[in-house]
């Protein structure tokens, strides 16, 4: 597609359970961001993929949350034992690479989770 | 941690007033980004910032990046309500190898007809 593809775009679960979003970047980019937002808030840094591997995962608030990006394109944030206080929207972002002149932020139209 | 502080958090105006918002942050910055987010939408790439002192305008917009590569701000001209949404500035710190880039808290512009 011609932007970046998040699914599901709402999820509703109940504390304990695990949770899977998924991340579809823009075709050609290789640099995938994280973030998380809650209402009246910035986005939160979480994660950062240069291709395959986590070039920066400080943001990952605890060993609850995990994210991998296998092939270099696709990324899935999977989060264990969901709590309450993990209800956010979840946007993923791409952009060309992490030169300066590359750094604009395609962000997706993010992933509401509700963690009841 | 690397902090991005952004002021006002809220403004509202009159249709026609001016706006200006402004973004500090705790350490010195590669270089410095600008983001309008639309009530229930996602944040939308405005301009990128990457010297010190550098001044950018787009149409009623205009984009500051201090001196000291801290602290940057957004003017806007003469509000209209399109402008209405939160601006978030989001900068990447100029030294380490941290890649991340780190959102202010956003200032959310009302504009009234």
């Amino acid at each position: 597609g011609a932007g970046v593809s998040q699914t599901p775009s709402n999820k509703v679960t109940e504390k304990g359970k695990y949770v899977e979003l998924r991340c579809d970047p823009i075709s050609g980019h290789t640099a995938l961001y994280w973030y998380r937002q809650s209402l009246g808030q910035g986005p939160e840094f979480l994660i950062y993929f240069q291709g395959t591997g986590a070039a920066d995962d400080s943001g990952l608030p605890n060993d609850r949350f995990f994210a991998v990006r296998p092939e270099g394109s696709v990324s899935t944030l999977k989060i264990q034992r969901t709590e309450r206080g993990d209800s956010a929207v979840y946007l993923c972002a791409s952009s060309l690479g992490p030169a300066v002149g590359a750094g604009e932020l395609f962000f997706g139209e993010g992933s509401r989770l509700t963690v009841l | 941690g690397q902090q991005v502080m952004q002021i006002p958090q809220y403004q509202h105006v009159q249709e026609g007033e001016d706006f200006t918002t402004y973004c500090n942050s705790s350490t010195t910055l590669s270089n410095i980004q600008w983001y309008k987010q639309r009530p229930g939408g996602h944040p939308v790439f405005l301009i990128q910032l990457v010297k010190s002192g550098e001044v950018k305008k787009q149409k009623r917009l205009t984009f500051q990046f201090g001196e000291a590569k801290k602290n940057s701000s957004l003017h806007i001209t003469a509000t209209q309500t399109t402008d209405v949404g939160t601006y978030f500035c989001a900068g990447r710190e100029s030294s380490g190898s941290a890649r991340q880039l780190t959102f202010g808290s956003g200032t959310q512009l009302t504009v009234l007809p």
